[in-house]
């Protein structure tokens, strides 16, 4: 399996702009989580879907983020409109049925300038 | 609730000198723990993993680590720290429904000759 698959790696985007973030996770895997990495606050958990559905969006920071898992082989952070302090590196991860161990994507390092 | 603390965010060691990377964690149900390394630019990988088998648990890269559930730590070492070590090392403790983890605030790790 090729694992995780983020794109962009990078993007860099003007404030006030739309910019979505993809993901492909492990064949086979029910969970999908997206982190986000900065160095003040460190890897936090934005959100998470079971097969497809959210189960817990607690730590997306503003009404600015949403997430969508339309099937099990794609998933999209989007941010609207985009703001300077979204800079940060955004990490997608998936896991097996009944298993805890997260697989991580190579990351997509968002700058807003 | 699930948590955890890396004690120490810097840890400087010479090469062949003895690493000690410490995780404590804190969970109301017994817990899975994690160890990943995440090498500049890259996404976080796997070191060894802790599931209620053995306590003493060997990871890739020579990293061990062993779940003292009298202390509530699961402390990573390796007996001879090697130059390509550097990098950034997360302990991580998996949530009540045994899919999310939660991350400590990481521990870097350098290595000087």
């Amino acid at each position: 399996d090729a694992g995780v698959i983020q794109s962009p790696r990078h993007e860099v985007t003007e404030m006030g702009q739309e910019v979505t973030l993809r993901c492909k996770p492990i064949s086979g895997h029910d969970y999908l989580f997206w982190y986000r990495q900065t160095m003040m606050r460190g890897l936090e958990l934005l959100i998470y879907f079971n097969n497809n559905v959210p189960i817990d969006d607690s730590g997306m920071p503003e009404d600015r983020f949403s997430a969508k898992m339309p099937n099990a082989s794609f998933s999209t952070l989007k941010i609207q409109p985009s703001e300077p302090r979204d800079s940060a590196v955004y990490f997608c991860a998936s896991t097996r049925p009944g298993e805890a161990e997260a697989f991580f994507g190579q990351g997509t390092r968002l700058t807003v300038v | 609730a699930q948590s955890v603390t890396q004690l120490g965010s810097h840890v400087s060691v010479s090469e062949g000198a003895l690493v000690l990377l410490r995780c404590n964690y804190s969970s109301s149900v017994p817990p899975y723990l994690f160890w990943y390394v995440q090498y500049p630019n890259q996404g976080l990988q796997l070191l060894l993993k802790y599931t209620s088998a053995a306590t003493l648990v060997k990871g890739i890269n020579g990293f061990e680590a062993e779940f003292k559930k009298s202390e509530t730590s699961f402390h990573l070492t390796k007996p001879s720290a090697h130059m390509s070590d550097a990098a950034e090392y997360f302990c991580a403790v998996s949530g009540s429904g045994y899919n999310k983890l939660i991350f400590g605030a990481g521990t870097r790790l350098a290595v000087h000759p």
